[in-house]
């Protein structure tokens, strides 16, 4: 099943806004990931947020953490027309098994950057 | 440093067909997922690998797909039979598999294999 929900699921701005997607989780978790999708790739890994931190920024993104909402959001900031993707959130979650864990991703946002 | 290979990255088959996936992880990769991203939505996990050990194979429907690793190094997926419902895109990826530190264990994905069911 699918835990962290991101909303809105689509999102279309301006080339040079800032784009502002949000997940959701159910349950509590170790660390929250997001990732981009371009049309027809795999995923790649933008940044990592851990349970005990709250804001973390890398280049033009900056994620928060509220724990206590159960809730992440990511910022990207002066969008550019190929930051065009989707972007899941996935959490992991508390996992006692072979010292490997796993990932519970959301059903993305799409966001379009028009030029 | 080389990413994840998967292959074919495109198949087309009829129902009732079979078919296979291989993926080859990143070098070192003790950790290696397979994961199924049905058309506008996210990957779901379908099979975890530590080493040539399954971890996790709950959300995979065994009556006609499996997977193995038995170097503990590439993967295969197979479908059989295929059904119209598993078309979709297949995703491999892999992760370091630090068990100290679970912050350290960013998944790498490969370009997937898009599965057309006819």
């Amino acid at each position: 099943s699918q835990q962290g929900e991101e909303d809105p699921r689509a999102l279309s701005i301006q080339e040079g806004e800032n784009a502002t997607m949000n997940c959701s989780y159910k349950t509590s978790i170790n660390n929250l990931q997001w990732y981009r999708q371009n049309s027809g790739r795999g995923l790649v890994h933008l940044i990592l947020i851990r349970s005990n931190e709250r804001e973390k920024h890398s280049g033009r993104l900056r994620v928060t953490l509220d724990t206590s909402k159960k809730s992440s959001s990511l910022l990207i900031t002066a969008s550019r027309a190929a930051d065009t993707a989707s972007y899941f959130c996935a959490t992991d979650a508390s996992y006692s098994g072979a010292g490997s864990y796993q990932l519970t991703f959301g059903k993305g946002t799409k966001l379009s950057v028009i030029p | 440093e080389a990413g994840v290979a998967q292959s074919p990255r495109y198949k087309i088959i009829e129902k009732r067909q079979s078919v296979a996936f291989w993926c080859n992880p990143i070098s070192g990769h003790a950790t290696l997922y397979w994961y199924q991203q049905i058309l506008g939505q996210g990957p779901k996990l379908l099979i975890q690998f530590q080493n040539n050990g399954v971890v996790d194979d709950s959300q995979l429907p065994k009556d006609r797909f499996s997977a193995e690793r038995l170097k503990g190094v590439d993967s295969t997926l197979k479908i059989q039979p295929a059904k119209l419902e598993d078309s979709a895109v297949y995703l491999c990826a892999s992760s370091f598999g630090d068990r100290v530190n679970r912050n350290n264990n960013e998944q790498f994905f490969g370009p997937g294999t898009r599965l057309t069911v006819l």
